[in-house]
């Protein structure tokens, strides 16, 4: 059963603290991704990466940042943590393109509040 | 950029048939993905198309027409398990990599 997992299903943290968020994927999946989502406003693509050690922005990258050491770990960082990013946060992973191979698989997410 | 529509709210009876409509423009067009999403929880992949045409699964249906940028996903016998929030999303070559771009998602509310 394929399986995305994230470290924390709620955070609670400081303004002005570093926040650490961490996928793990058991797929072998090459792509991962990191969305939040908003009431209102869907679904946003913050970084994805298609490979080791790459990375690029996605729709709204700025306050954030990503690490991918591993093939199977993805981590979103908060450098300085602000309260408009009390969010939730959901981590998906997906296999090269390829028909149906789009498809992502989603972890059940992080509710992060930044007081 | 890309740019996705459906509507907000829909409420449908138990038993009933349900069509929850996206219209999308994009560029690079790769393929079309319906999701659901229980309230709490992450989304699950109900289907996909890239080509025109309607494809079955189930209960559930999608249709796509690339030439007027719109797809469907049709409800048959409606459950109230099916009371949920739909997304559609849209598929592009962006970089190194595959990127889906979200729609805000449709709330189905289906009473008894």
């Amino acid at each position: 059963d394929v399986k995305v997992t994230q470290s924390s299903r709620y955070l609670v943290k400081r303004t002005g603290e570093k926040v650490f968020l961490e996928c793990v994927q058991d797929m072998d999946h090459e792509n991962m991704f990191w969305y939040r989502q908003d009431p209102g406003l869907g679904l946003r693509l913050i970084y994805f990466s298609y490979d080791v050690k790459m990375k690029e922005k996605g729709d709204i990258p700025e306050g954030y940042s990503v690490s991918r050491e591993k093939k199977e770990r993805f981590s979103l960082i908060l450098e300085s943590a602000s309260t408009n990013q009390t969010s939730m946060y959901l981590c998906a992973s997906s296999s090269i393109p390829g028909g149906a191979g789009n498809e992502q698989f989603f972890g059940p997410g992080t509710r992060l509040t930044v007081l | 950029g890309q740019n996705i529509d459906q509507p907000t709210e829909m409420t449908a009876t138990e038993g009933a048939i349900v069509q929850i409509n996206c219209t999308y423009q994009t560029s690079g067009f790769n393929g079309l993905f319906w999701y659901q999403q229980h309230a709490g929880e992450a989304p699950t992949f109900l289907s996909y198309n890239v080509l025109d045409g309607l494809e079955e699964k189930g209960r559930f249906s999608s249709f796509l027409s690339r030439s007027k940028g719109y797809s469907y996903l049709l409800l048959k016998e409606l459950q109230m398990k099916d009371s949920a929030s739909y997304l559609c999303a849209v598929i592009g070559r962006r970089g190194g990599g595959n990127k889906l771009t979200f729609g805000t998602g449709t709330q189905l509310k289906v009473e008894l």
